[in-house]
């Protein structure tokens, strides 16, 4: 079993539509928790960081983290076709320097 | 501001050959993290350098090697390439803890083929 698990999709949506990815993981000692928006043949971009369980809005991204059930998601709201990318949630724990990342959700979204 | 910056972009060698990739963090940052990422997957732990020295590792042999400068700017060195080791290499800057509560930046990559 690996430590994140995320569904890579692919996924299709028009264009306004709210897509909701989301990832699991198996170490409880993860406390850190982030999503990262990946263009084809780019660089991974951080897009939200969030600490422990709880709610996170910036515009339209709005992360959310349930560390009781092992379990994050990012929504996005009001989708456009520039958000067409591969999502990646990663996460460390506190005393560890490495992030440990899921495998991608490639998102499509059409106009 | 500069952020992460790697050379080059993209790379052909064959089998056996060796490699070295290089990255420039972030302006006011340190602490220099490689990964690799193979096509259709997560990126991975390769190491991390600090103050000149490895401070952690993943899961890979010995064949991978770095390197950090008095300038912070790092190297990755790999041996006796397979065909396996084929993908993108990203290097991730951040400040001086480099634990999960700093926020990683990650560079746009070097594309590794090995035929």
């Amino acid at each position: 079993q690996k430590e994140v698990e995320q569904d890579p999709g692919p996924l299709s949506v028009p264009e306004g539509a709210i897509v909701s990815l989301n990832c699991t993981y198996s170490n409880s000692a993860f406390q850190y928790f982030m999503w990262y928006r990946q263009y084809s043949r780019k660089g991974p971009e951080l897009l939200m960081y969030t600490y422990s369980s709880g709610n996170k809005e910036d515009g339209r991204f709005t992360a959310q983290v349930d560390k009781s059930s092992k379990y994050i998601s990012l929504f996005i709201r009001d989708s456009q076709p520039s958000d067409s990318a591969t999502y990646l949630c990663a996460m460390s724990a506190y005393n560890d320097y490495k992030l440990s990342f899921g495998a991608g959700t490639t998102v499509t979204v059409r106009a | 501001d500069a952020g992460v910056t790697q050379s080059p972009t993209h790379l052909i060698k064959t089998r056996g050959q060796q490699v070295t990739l290089r990255c420039s963090p972030k302006s006011g940052h340190d602490t220099v993290s490689w990964y690799q990422q193979a096509l259709g997957q997560g990126p991975q732990f390769i190491f991390q350098y600090y103050e000149e020295e490895e401070r952690q590792r993943g899961n890979f042999p010995d064949r991978f090697s770095g390197h950090q400068f008095p300038n912070y700017s790092s190297e990755l060195n790999v041996n006796a390439l397979l065909l396996g080791d084929s993908a993108l290499y990203l290097c991730a800057s951040s400040g001086t803890s480099g634990r999960g509560t700093d926020t990683q930046y990650f560079g746009p990559g070097t594309r590794l083929t090995v035929l």
